[in-house]
């Protein structure tokens, strides 16, 4: 069974470009979970997707992000325009449910320069 | 919201050796506990995990212990051995994972 997958690996881009970060669950798992982790520090959630809903978008840091999971199954995580600080790894979660285990795709390295 | 400490940052042991990590969180509703281990350019990968009606879980070398009156919880690794080495997190949940800082641990050989 093919676990989280997240595309790309890594991406530089610079300040002010924009970058379409992709996750494709475990098939079946209607839980999606966006976080980050910053210079070192804890990994941070961004977002929850149950299907194509939003369930929570409270730790989106501004508008300049953007997460969409149309039909249910992939999401995409949209940073328009990029800034120096949204530099990080960005991780992907899908779970069966809402209380089980949270599966982790490898993350995407963004730098912004 | 919740928030989650995590002690320490850094750990060395000589292989053979306990690693002891230990986190605290804030949300009492919090009730569920996992505990990730995330080695070099792969993500975070769940090792073992807790839920807020038991008090302790083991599995081979690795154990947790959950104190929900003080609200903290460890991780308890024995007989370290290298291919330990790795970023270990603490996370507390009630609806979505909150994050300790991280604990890098190096097992020397």
């Amino acid at each position: 069974e093919a676990g989280v997958t997240q595309f790309p690996s890594h991406s530089v881009i610079e300040k002010g470009q924009t970058v379409t970060l992709r996750c494709d669950p475990i098939s079946g798992h209607d839980n999606l979970y966006w976080y980050r982790r910053v210079m070192g520090k804890e990994i941070k959630f961004l977002l929850h997707f149950v299907k194509e809903s939003k369930q929570d978008e409270s730790g989106m840091p501004n508008n300049r992000f953007l997460a969409e999971r149309t039909g249910g199954t992939y999401s995409t995580l949209k940073v328009q325009p990029a800034e120096l600080e949204d530099s990080g790894v960005y991780f992907c979660a899908s779970s069966f449910t809402g209380d089980t285990e949270a599966f982790f795709g490898q993350g995407t390295r963004l730098t912004v320069v | 919201g919740e928030n989650v400490e995590q002690h320490p940052s850094t750990l060395s042991v000589q292989e053979g050796d306990s690693a002891v990590i230990k986190c605290t969180y804030s949300d009492s509703a919090s009730n569920y506990f996992p505990w990730y281990k995330q080695e070099l350019g792969k993500g975070p990968q769940l090792i073992i995990d807790i839920r807020s009606n038991v008090g302790e879980k083991k599995d081979q070398r690795i154990a947790v212990t959950l104190n929900k009156t003080a609200k903290h919880f460890s991780l308890h690794i024995t007989e370290t051995q290298p291919e330990d080495s790795a970023v270990y997190f603490c996370a507390a949940s009630r609806r979505q994972l909150t994050f300790g800082s991280g604990t890098q641990l190096t097992v020397l050989p």
